[in-house]
């Protein structure tokens, strides 16, 4: 079935990096989509959204990318914190719900 | 401040016995949500309800139940029917799928 899915399940990097986060999804009329930061034992916490008739959306330290010619998005993370170290999900309207991916754990090492 | 709560943090059950976890908002949203989470997994819908005294199934609805008399409140009973209930449970409330949700600090449940 349809549905977000993140390309990598674990990315690590060093303090200071910028960090980059994928998700790919399968469809094309998905017009909303969200990225939440989930820490160790607690619940996701959002970070930024962007919707299909934007391509880019910028917030504090974070941009999230939209390709919809390939369905892929990206969440990009600069000058990346020992605290920015969690699972990151990307999740997508179905219905009347959210669907999430798998989630992508960012390690960051001093 | 406005939150949403779940209690308690840690449950354990024994095998057979029917659990209910607490889910309150004070956020004034209208849909409140339950999701399952295993350990390296992403989150898999349990129930949803939009309004009060409605509420609909998600992908995995079997073996739990779920109640909605009140605006505030959206407990989540997982019975003895639930063969592997071992999980994180996250709660979540949104004014509608396009505001995305503000979601609990979740509750793990243990079966011993």
């Amino acid at each position: 079935g349809e549905s977000v899915g993140l390309h990598l399940p674990t990315l690590s990097v060093q303090e200071g990096d910028n960090s980059i986060i994928n998700c790919a999804y399968s469809n094309s009329a998905s017009d909303y989509f969200i990225w939440y930061k989930q820490e160790s034992g607690k619940g996701p916490q959002f970070i930024i959204d962007i919707r299909s008739n934007m391509d880019k959306r910028q917030g504090q330290r974070v941009t999230v990318l939209l390709n919809k010619t390939v369905k892929h998005l990206s969440l990009q993370i600069a000058a990346t914190q020992p605290g920015d170290s969690a699972v990151y999900f990307c999740a997508e309207p179905q219905g009347t719900a959210l669907i999430f991916g798998k989630g992508t754990t960012l390690s960051v090492s001093s | 401040d406005g939150g949403i709560t779940q209690s308690p943090k840690y449950l354990f059950r024994k095998e057979g016995q029917n659990v209910t976890l607490s889910c309150e908002q004070n956020l004034n949203h209208d849909a409140m949500y339950w999701y399952r989470q295993d350990p390296g997994q992403g989150l898999r819908l349990i129930y949803y309800s939009q309004i009060v005294n409605d509420f609909q199934k998600g992908d995995i609805a079997e073996g739990y139940s779920v109640s909605r008399e009140k605006k505030e409140s959206f407990p989540l009973t997982v019975t003895s029917a639930q063969k592997n209930p071992t999980a994180f449970y996250l709660c979540a409330s949104s004014q509608g799928t396009r505001y995305g949700y503000t979601f609990g600090s979740g509750t793990r449940l243990t079966v011993v």
